[in-house]
């Protein structure tokens, strides 16, 4: 399994552009998170669903917006790029069973927004 | 809202010295998550701790849980170079698909 996978790893993006994060996992997890981390704090949760065609907001889902149309996919999307919106993003996926659960980790896309 | 709350923020220690960082939560959970985070690198699992009184070791890390006085320790016993890292505790709540809220971090740095 290569697990969360997220790309790009790097991107500069201009004020005012809009692109997309990629996120892909392989383990046919139902639930899946999008997660910011600004420099020096904790992940913050932006937006998360708990299957394909379900999405719901986190705390600080403005400016963002998501789809889940399979269950291995969960793109973000940045509309109108602003310089708060600079950051690293984690994907996460969710397994559970009876003893609990684990969330997974991709490796981060570092957005800077200029 | 449910607080975390880690504490010491920055932990500077030498080799072979024992310490331990502390995390505080404010609202009932019972799942409790240790995480540890590389420079430039994605989280890494390091412990899930599901029920009070739970004690969890692997290596020189130790990880508690207390859910009735809402704190989870993790104890570094004899630190060496390698475990120096960002430590991050996470609860789990019910809210926004069983979220984790994650406490600020804990930035590791051991001296040879």
């Amino acid at each position: 399994n290569a697990g969360v996978t997220q790309t790009p790893k790097f991107r500069i993006l201009k004020i005012g552009q809009s692109m997309t994060l990629q996120c892909t996992q392989d383990m046919n997890h139902n639930y899946m998170y999008w997660y910011r981390q600004d420099p020096g704090m904790g992940l913050k949760l932006i937006y998360y669903s708990v299957g394909a065609g379900i999405t719901d907001k986190g705390e600080v889902p403005n400016g963002y917006n998501v789809s889940r149309s399979t269950t291995e996919d969960f793109p973000l999307r940045l509309e109108l790029a602003a310089p708060s919106q600079t950051s690293v993003y984690f994907c996460a996926s969710r397994y559970e069973d009876r003893e609990g659960y684990e969330q997974y980790f991709g490796p981060g896309t570092r957005l800077t927004v200029t | 809202e449910l607080k975390v709350e880690q504490n010491p923020l920055f932990l500077s220690m030498q080799e072979g010295k024992n310490y331990t960082i502390y995390c505080n939560y404010s609202t009932t959970s019972d799942r409790l998550y240790w995480y540890r985070q590389d420079p430039g690198k994605s989280l890494e699992s390091l412990f899930v701790l599901l029920s009070n009184g739970a004690v969890k070791q692997e290596g020189r890390l130790m990880a508690s849980l207390d859910t009735k006085a809402r704190l989870s320790t993790l104890h570094i016993t004899a630190a060496v170079h390698d475990l120096s890292a960002t430590y991050f505790c996470a609860v789990a709540i019910m809210e926004y698909g069983n979220k984790l809220v994650f406490g600020a971090g804990t930035i590791l740095r051991v001296k040879s």
